[in-house]
């Protein structure tokens, strides 16, 4: 079965600084997709970042990166140079393409505390 | 920049009512999506709709869930008989193609069902 797990229920980062949230999947699907929503305390779900099981370059928008380990089955988030305005929840999720169609699975999730 | 739109944003409603909850997905999109989340817990995977008909659906979706596109633009889903344990934020979802890919599944604010 896929899953998605999320070992860090909470972090804090002073401001400026990068850091790391971590997300681990296990599936046996060859094809899959990878992605990290931001939950603000307002509730909804902000779409970050993608990286599909057979990019070969890690993804990047804008501060935020996916460091991809494919045999480590890994897909960390890193937000370089913190804002107050990141801090939020954040989930990791994974869509199985092998006979889904698109569900997203989600982890627990990771809080986020950015410290001024 | 188009988005998906809920209503309402907050629904108090009696156990054993009946529910309502309105999606309007993002026009040219073809995939639909429901998802809930239990205050604090993960995003759990509903059910996927595409050319009206459902394509997949969780162990949670039971007989009180239905999903309807009654028309072009809305996107529903009705919950027969509400109980307690089905307070929570209700998400929907919609993307461009549901396959296998970067198409990201772009997420409404949400409706909190509160169920008293």
């Amino acid at each position: 079965a896929q899953k998605i797990t999320q070992t860090q229920p909470g972090m804090f980062v002073q401001e400026k600084e990068a850091v790391t949230l971590d997300c681990t999947y296990d599936t046996s699907d060859q094809s899959y997709g990878l992605f990290w929503y931001k939950q603000p305390s307002s509730g909804e779900m902000i779409f970050l970042i993608y990286q599909g099981s057979y990019d070969e370059q890690n993804a990047t928008e804008g501060r935020y990166s996916l460091n991809f380990q494919k045999a480590r089955k890994s897909a960390n988030l890193v937000i370089s140079a913190s804002q107050l305005g990141d801090s939020a929840m954040y989930f990791c999720a994974m869509r199985a393409d092998g006979g889904s169609q698109g569900n997203l699975i989600f982890g627990k999730g990771t809080k986020l505390s950015v410290k001024p | 920049e188009p988005e998906v739109t809920q209503t309402p944003s907050h629904q108090v409603t009696q156990m054993g009512q009946e529910v309502i909850l309105r999606c309007v997905p993002i026009s040219n999109h073809l995939y639909f999506y429901w998802y809930r989340q239990i205050l604090g817990q993960k995003v759990e995977f509903l059910v996927s709709f595409y050319n009206n008909e459902i394509s997949e659906k969780s162990e949670i979706f039971d007989d009180q869930f239905s999903v309807e596109r009654p028309d072009g633009s809305n996107f529903t889903l009705k919950i027969r008989s509400t109980k307690l344990e089905d307070s929570a934020m209700y998400f929907c979802a919609s993307s461009e193609w549901g396959l296998a890919g970067g198409d990201e599944q772009f997420f409404g604010p949400g409706t909190r069902l509160t169920v008293l």
